[in-house]
């Protein structure tokens, strides 16, 4: 399977700005995922936005998503240190739960 | 807490080991789990879904004898590197969903497998 795209690759904010990544992909889509990977450690589920669902909010978090142009987005508002991890976006299609993966955007919140 | 335990987090051994990883679910029941790989600064790449009862699938370019999945269980998965050489190590990560349909993964936190 081939793998979405994500950009950038690599980000560095202030505390307090927002943050903004990108997830291309190339099939058509159930639904896609957002997960958040801190160093050396598994994925944590973000949100999960489905085909026929075209944004979608968690806190300070806000999930877009274009199957017209097969790409998403994730806003992280008022950033925080914390929020200093690997962001990863992954697309779920057919009728199972296999996951395909982006690239990821590395995330660096400075204080 | 966690959903997905994986065990051990850290392996580190010689060249020709074998090395088995587990993967549970702890408060559901997964017919089908996950397995994937992960280099530095890297992505997720999937090896191989395990699926409860019956063969694993795996994933163009694993090979099945490297990487043996057993799935004896709802609740476990293991995922065992045979003879390991340097070239695998690796991040290893184990994932399991709930119920099939449009379900987050829950994701175990990985063993870094380390061969000498």
């Amino acid at each position: 399977s081939q793998q979405g795209e994500e950009d950038p690759q690599a980000l560095s904010i202030q505390e307090g700005e927002n943050a903004t990544m990108n997830c291309s992909y190339k099939t058509s889509i159930n639904n896609l995922q957002w997960y958040r990977q801190n160093s050396g450690r598994g994925l944590v589920h973000l949100i999960l936005i489905r085909s026929n669902e075209r944004e979608k909010h968690s806190g300070r978090l806000r999930v877009t998503l274009d199957t017209s142009k097969k790409s998403s987005s994730l806003l992280i508002t008022a950033s925080r240190a914390a929020d200093t991890a690997s962001y990863f976006c992954a697309t779920a299609g057919g009728g199972g739960n296999k996951l395909t993966f982006g690239t990821g955007t590395q995330l660096k919140v400075e204080l | 807490g966690a959903v997905v335990s994986q065990h051990p987090s850290r392996v580190i051994c010689k060249s020709g080991t074998s090395v088995k990883i587990e993967c549970r679910s702890l408060d559901f029941q997964a017919t089908t789990m996950f397995w994937y790989r992960q280099f530095p600064k890297k992505s997720l790449m999937l090896m191989a879904t395990s699926n409860e009862g019956s063969k694993a699938t795996y994933e163009q370019g694993v090979e099945k004898d490297k990487f043996l999945i057993n799935h004896a269980s709802l609740t476990l998965s293991t995922l065992t590197v045979t003879s390991a050489h340097p070239e695998d190590s690796s991040f290893y990560i184990c994932s399991a969903a709930r119920s099939q349909g449009n379900q987050p993964q829950h994701f175990g936190d990985g063993t870094r497998l380390s061969i000498l």
